[in-house]
C-alpha cells in the first residue's frame, strides 16, 4: 500500500513569489495534516480536515497561506508571497480519522527555501 | 495548553549502549503519548505509542512507559545499534482532537 505523498519534494524560490504543496493520503484516511517542521524542532500542526472541511486551521497564517482539499482527498498548501522565514519543512499526514489515538502516517514533506 | 519537553540533544553512544530519551509533558485530561522517529532523508515513523496510565509501548527493542504521576515517557533501549542513529520525538494528543504535540526532538548518533 502506498504511503502519503508528496510533491516537490524540494523548492527553491525567491522572496514573494507563490509556491504550492500537494499531498495525496493513503486511501481511505479521512484526516489530513499539514505540519511546518523548522530547523531543529519538532513538526507543529498548520491546518487539520475532515474529509473537505478544515477544522483545525487556528495556526495557519492566513494572510499568506492557504490550504484546499477539494472532494476530500488529496490536499494543496499555498503560500503567497513566500517570505524568508517560510524555509521549512512541510509536512503532510493523514489518518483513518481524528481519534486522539489514531496513528497518523507522515509524508517525507516537501523542503522549502526562500532566497 | 500541552506541551512536550525533551531531553537537550544530541545523544551519541556506542554500539550496544543503553539509551533513556527523557520526555515529560504538560497537557490536561488523558494525552495518549507517542514516539516518532525521523531516519535520515525520510519521514517521520510512528515507533511505538501508550494511550492510558502505566500502560507500555514497545517496538523493535525501545520501550516508553505512561507515567501519570511524573508525567514521563521516557524512550528506553537495552542495547542500541548503529541503525539507530536517527532523530527521536516525543509527542502527544488529547483524547478530544488529534493535532500531535512534538518535542523538539533529540538527534541520536550511535557508532561502532
Amino acid at each position: 500500500e502506498a504511503g502519503v505523498v508528496q510533491s516537490p519534494r524540494y523548492k527553491i524560490i525567491e522572496k514573494k513569489q507563490p509556491v504550492a504543496f500537494w499531498c495525496n493520503p493513503i486511501s481511505g484516511h479521512n484526516t489530513l495534516y499539514w505540519y511546518l517542521q523548522n530547523l531543529g524542532q519538532g513538526p507543529e500542526l498548520l491546518i487539520r480536515y475532515e474529509n473537505e472541511e478544515a477544522v483545525d486551521d487556528s495556526q495557519l497564517p492566513k494572510d499568506r497561506f492557504s490550504a484546499e482539499r477539494l472532494k476530500g482527498v488529496d490536499s494543496t498548501l499555498k503560500i503567497q508571497p513566500a517570505e524568508l522565514g517560510d524555509s521549512a519543512v512541510y509536512l503532510c499526514a493523514s489518518s483513518l480519522d481524528a481519534g486522539g489515538h489514531n496513528e497518523q502516517f507522515f509524508g517525507p514533506g516537501t523542503r522549502l527555501t526562500v532566497l | 495548553g500541552n506541551s512536550v519537553t525533551q531531553m537537550e540533544g544530541p545523544v551519541t553512544l556506542s554500539e550496544e549502549a543503553f539509551l533513556t530519551i527523557n520526555c515529560t509533558y504538560t497537557a490536561t485530561g488523558y494525552p495518549s503519548l507517542f514516539w516518532y522517529v525521523q531516519y535520515p532523508g525520510e519521514g517521520l515513523q510512528l515507533l511505538l505509542k501508550a494511550t492510558k496510565a502505566d500502560d507500555k509501548g514497545s517496538n523493535k527493542g525501545f520501550e516508553a512507559t505512561y507515567r501519570k504521576e511524573t508525567t514521563s515517557f521516557h524512550l528506553e533501549k537495552g542495547s542500541v545499534q548503529v541503525s539507530d542513529s536517527a532523530v527521536y520525538f516525543c509527542a502527544l494528543t488529547q483524547t478530544s482532537g488529534s493535532r500531535l504535540t512534538f518535542g523538539e526532538g533529540t538527534q541520536l548518533t550511535v557508532n561502532p
